[in-house]
Protein backbone atom coordinates (compact mmCIF):
# COMPACT_ATOMS: atom_id res chain seq x y z
CA UNK A 1 0.00 0.00 0.00
CA UNK A 2 1.54 3.12 -1.13
CA UNK A 3 1.77 5.70 1.96
CA UNK A 4 3.31 8.79 2.25
CA UNK A 5 3.42 10.00 6.07
CA UNK A 6 4.17 13.67 7.09
CA UNK A 7 5.70 14.85 10.81
CA UNK A 8 3.58 16.23 13.62
CA UNK A 9 1.99 19.64 14.14
CA UNK A 10 4.51 22.48 14.91
CA UNK A 11 4.65 26.15 16.87
CA UNK A 12 7.73 27.95 15.89
CA UNK A 13 8.32 31.77 16.36
CA UNK A 14 9.40 34.24 13.78
CA UNK A 15 12.74 34.01 12.97
CA UNK A 16 13.20 30.27 13.92
CA UNK A 17 13.99 27.38 11.61
CA UNK A 18 12.28 24.08 10.74
CA UNK A 19 12.68 21.03 9.18
CA UNK A 20 9.25 19.18 8.08
CA UNK A 21 9.46 15.44 6.41
CA UNK A 22 7.61 13.05 4.56
CA UNK A 23 8.24 9.44 4.44
CA UNK A 24 7.10 7.18 1.52
CA UNK A 25 6.51 3.71 1.06
CA UNK A 26 4.91 0.51 -0.33
CA UNK A 27 6.17 2.00 -3.92
CA UNK A 28 9.57 3.00 -5.58
CA UNK A 29 10.53 6.13 -3.43
CA UNK A 30 13.52 6.94 -6.25
CA UNK A 31 11.10 6.71 -9.26
CA UNK A 32 8.55 9.19 -8.85
CA UNK A 33 9.06 13.04 -8.25
CA UNK A 34 7.44 14.33 -4.75
CA UNK A 35 5.50 17.52 -4.66
CA UNK A 36 5.06 20.31 -1.38
CA UNK A 37 2.10 22.04 -1.69
CA UNK A 38 0.98 24.88 0.52
CA UNK A 39 -2.50 25.69 1.82
CA UNK A 40 -3.07 28.67 3.83
CA UNK A 41 -5.89 28.98 6.65
CA UNK A 42 -9.09 28.80 4.54
CA UNK A 43 -7.36 29.67 1.12
CA UNK A 44 -6.67 27.15 -1.88
CA UNK A 45 -3.67 24.98 -3.14
CA UNK A 46 -0.24 26.59 -3.82
CA UNK A 47 1.94 24.33 -5.85
CA UNK A 48 5.42 24.94 -4.50
CA UNK A 49 8.26 22.43 -5.83
CA UNK A 50 9.14 18.97 -6.89
CA UNK A 51 12.34 16.73 -5.85
CA UNK A 52 13.31 13.57 -7.93
CA UNK A 53 14.94 11.50 -5.61
CA UNK A 54 16.76 9.45 -7.66
CA UNK A 55 19.01 12.40 -8.58
CA UNK A 56 17.82 14.86 -6.33
CA UNK A 57 16.34 17.05 -9.12
CA UNK A 58 14.69 19.87 -7.77
CA UNK A 59 12.12 22.68 -9.41
CA UNK A 60 10.66 25.45 -7.15
CA UNK A 61 8.07 27.60 -7.99
CA UNK A 62 9.06 30.99 -8.41
CA UNK A 63 7.03 32.56 -5.51
CA UNK A 64 9.04 29.91 -3.15
CA UNK A 65 12.47 30.01 -4.78
CA UNK A 66 14.95 31.35 -2.03
CA UNK A 67 12.14 31.18 0.49
CA UNK A 68 12.42 27.50 1.18
CA UNK A 69 14.65 24.36 0.45
CA UNK A 70 13.41 21.06 -0.16
CA UNK A 71 15.31 17.86 -0.34
CA UNK A 72 15.14 14.01 0.02
CA UNK A 73 17.17 11.47 1.70
CA UNK A 74 16.46 8.20 -0.85
CA UNK A 75 18.68 6.37 1.67
CA UNK A 76 15.82 6.15 4.27
CA UNK A 77 13.01 7.76 1.36
CA UNK A 78 12.09 10.71 3.30
CA UNK A 79 11.96 13.77 1.36
CA UNK A 80 12.20 17.24 3.60
CA UNK A 81 10.74 20.73 3.17
CA UNK A 82 12.93 23.34 5.09
CA UNK A 83 13.06 27.16 6.21
CA UNK A 84 16.38 29.11 7.77
CA UNK A 85 14.01 32.07 8.62
CA UNK A 86 10.38 31.39 9.59
CA UNK A 87 7.83 34.28 9.19
CA UNK A 88 4.20 34.63 10.71
CA UNK A 89 2.87 34.78 6.80
CA UNK A 90 4.36 30.71 6.87
CA UNK A 91 1.41 29.49 8.91
CA UNK A 92 -0.01 27.25 6.30
CA UNK A 93 -0.86 23.38 6.23
CA UNK A 94 2.00 21.95 4.07
CA UNK A 95 1.32 18.84 1.89
CA UNK A 96 3.48 16.66 0.45
CA UNK A 97 2.34 14.41 -2.63
CA UNK A 98 4.02 11.55 -5.16
CA UNK A 99 3.55 11.67 -8.38
CA UNK A 100 1.20 9.62 -10.86
CA UNK A 101 4.72 9.22 -13.08
CA UNK A 102 7.99 10.42 -13.60
CA UNK A 103 6.64 12.61 -16.65
CA UNK A 104 3.95 14.08 -15.26
CA UNK A 105 4.77 16.75 -11.93
CA UNK A 106 1.45 18.11 -11.86
CA UNK A 107 -0.62 15.06 -11.16
CA UNK A 108 -0.28 13.87 -7.22
CA UNK A 109 -1.80 10.37 -6.90
CA UNK A 110 -1.26 9.51 -3.73
CA UNK A 111 -0.52 12.37 -0.35
CA UNK A 112 0.52 13.17 2.97
CA UNK A 113 -1.58 13.76 5.57
CA UNK A 114 -0.29 17.06 5.57
CA UNK A 115 1.81 19.33 8.40
CA UNK A 116 0.43 22.15 10.13
CA UNK A 117 2.81 25.09 10.27
CA UNK A 118 2.11 27.80 12.55
CA UNK A 119 4.35 30.79 13.43
CA UNK A 120 3.60 32.87 15.72
CA UNK A 121 5.54 35.49 18.91
CA UNK B 1 -4.02 36.05 -7.45
CA UNK B 2 -4.30 32.58 -9.01
CA UNK B 3 -2.75 31.82 -12.56
CA UNK B 4 -5.80 29.67 -13.33
CA UNK B 5 -9.44 30.97 -12.44
CA UNK B 6 -12.42 29.06 -11.35
CA UNK B 7 -15.63 30.50 -10.10
CA UNK B 8 -15.47 30.83 -6.32
CA UNK B 9 -18.69 28.66 -5.92
CA UNK B 10 -21.07 26.50 -7.26
CA UNK B 11 -23.95 24.83 -6.38
CA UNK B 12 -26.23 21.98 -7.01
CA UNK B 13 -29.49 20.10 -6.04
CA UNK B 14 -29.02 15.97 -5.36
CA UNK B 15 -29.34 14.50 -8.79
CA UNK B 16 -28.64 17.46 -10.97
CA UNK B 17 -25.69 18.19 -13.07
CA UNK B 18 -23.31 21.19 -12.43
CA UNK B 19 -19.42 22.02 -14.14
CA UNK B 20 -16.94 23.82 -12.65
CA UNK B 21 -14.78 26.23 -15.19
CA UNK B 22 -10.97 26.37 -15.42
CA UNK B 23 -9.27 29.44 -17.56
CA UNK B 24 -5.82 29.46 -17.95
CA UNK B 25 -3.77 30.80 -21.13
CA UNK B 26 -1.12 29.83 -23.78
CA UNK B 27 1.19 29.06 -21.27
CA UNK B 28 -0.23 26.39 -19.22
CA UNK B 29 -4.19 24.85 -20.09
CA UNK B 30 -3.76 25.67 -23.59
CA UNK B 31 -0.46 23.86 -24.43
CA UNK B 32 -0.45 21.11 -21.45
CA UNK B 33 -2.91 18.78 -19.59
CA UNK B 34 -5.29 19.59 -17.24
CA UNK B 35 -5.40 17.65 -13.90
CA UNK B 36 -8.82 18.05 -11.10
CA UNK B 37 -8.82 17.18 -7.25
CA UNK B 38 -11.24 17.36 -4.83
CA UNK B 39 -10.86 18.47 -1.36
CA UNK B 40 -13.10 17.21 0.88
CA UNK B 41 -13.39 19.36 4.45
CA UNK B 42 -10.62 19.01 6.80
CA UNK B 43 -8.55 16.14 4.47
CA UNK B 44 -5.96 15.75 1.93
CA UNK B 45 -6.75 16.91 -1.51
CA UNK B 46 -7.83 13.88 -3.72
CA UNK B 47 -6.56 13.22 -7.49
CA UNK B 48 -10.21 13.12 -9.07
CA UNK B 49 -9.50 14.02 -13.46
CA UNK B 50 -5.62 14.03 -14.94
CA UNK B 51 -4.76 14.38 -18.38
CA UNK B 52 -7.93 16.60 -19.12
CA UNK B 53 -10.37 13.93 -18.67
CA UNK B 54 -9.03 10.60 -17.32
CA UNK B 55 -10.16 8.91 -14.11
CA UNK B 56 -8.08 7.38 -11.74
CA UNK B 57 -9.76 3.81 -10.71
CA UNK B 58 -12.08 4.14 -7.88
CA UNK B 59 -13.26 7.82 -9.20
CA UNK B 60 -17.21 7.30 -10.13
CA UNK B 61 -17.83 7.92 -13.95
CA UNK B 62 -20.07 10.37 -12.53
CA UNK B 63 -17.15 12.66 -12.40
CA UNK B 64 -15.86 13.64 -16.42
CA UNK B 65 -13.19 16.23 -17.55
CA UNK B 66 -12.69 18.08 -20.87
CA UNK B 67 -10.84 20.64 -22.27
CA UNK B 68 -10.62 23.45 -24.58
CA UNK B 69 -8.09 25.73 -26.27
CA UNK B 70 -7.19 27.84 -22.88
CA UNK B 71 -10.00 26.13 -20.33
CA UNK B 72 -11.24 23.17 -19.18
CA UNK B 73 -14.62 21.85 -17.33
CA UNK B 74 -15.13 19.83 -14.33
CA UNK B 75 -18.91 17.98 -14.72
CA UNK B 76 -20.68 16.39 -12.15
CA UNK B 77 -23.58 14.54 -13.13
CA UNK B 78 -26.29 12.45 -9.86
CA UNK B 79 -24.94 15.09 -7.67
CA UNK B 80 -24.95 14.03 -4.06
CA UNK B 81 -24.43 15.05 -0.84
CA UNK B 82 -20.87 13.48 -0.37
CA UNK B 83 -19.97 15.52 -3.40
CA UNK B 84 -19.91 18.68 -1.22
CA UNK B 85 -16.57 19.83 -1.66
CA UNK B 86 -13.48 22.19 -2.68
CA UNK B 87 -12.74 21.30 -6.10
CA UNK B 88 -9.25 22.66 -7.66
CA UNK B 89 -7.61 22.55 -11.50
CA UNK B 90 -4.14 22.55 -12.22
CA UNK B 91 -2.09 22.64 -14.71
CA UNK B 92 1.54 22.83 -15.92
CA UNK B 93 2.84 26.63 -16.41
CA UNK B 94 5.64 26.73 -18.90
CA UNK B 95 6.04 30.43 -18.13
CA UNK B 96 9.03 31.93 -15.61
CA UNK B 97 10.99 28.78 -16.35
CA UNK B 98 8.14 26.41 -15.59
CA UNK B 99 5.98 25.60 -12.66
CA UNK B 100 2.94 23.82 -11.62
CA UNK B 101 -0.17 25.77 -11.01
CA UNK B 102 -3.53 25.36 -9.62
CA UNK B 103 -7.06 26.98 -9.94
CA UNK B 104 -8.09 29.11 -6.74
CA UNK B 105 -11.05 26.58 -5.94
CA UNK B 106 -14.39 26.43 -6.55
CA UNK B 107 -16.60 25.27 -3.09
CA UNK B 108 -19.56 22.83 -4.41
CA UNK B 109 -22.70 23.10 -2.28
CA UNK B 110 -25.02 20.41 -2.33
CA UNK B 111 -28.72 22.46 -1.66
Amino acid sequence: EVQLVQSGAEVKKPGESLKISCKGSGYSFTSYWIGWVRQMPGKGLEWMGIIYPGDSDTRYSPSFQGQVTISADKSISTAYLQWSSLKASDTAMYYCAKTWDPTTVTVFDYWGQGTLVTVSS
Amino acid sequence: QSVLTQPPSASGTPGQRVTISCSGSSSNIGSNTVNWYQQLPGTAPKLLIYSNNQRPSGVPDRFSGSKSGTSASLAISGLQSEDEADYYCAAWDDSLNGRGVFGGGTKLTVL
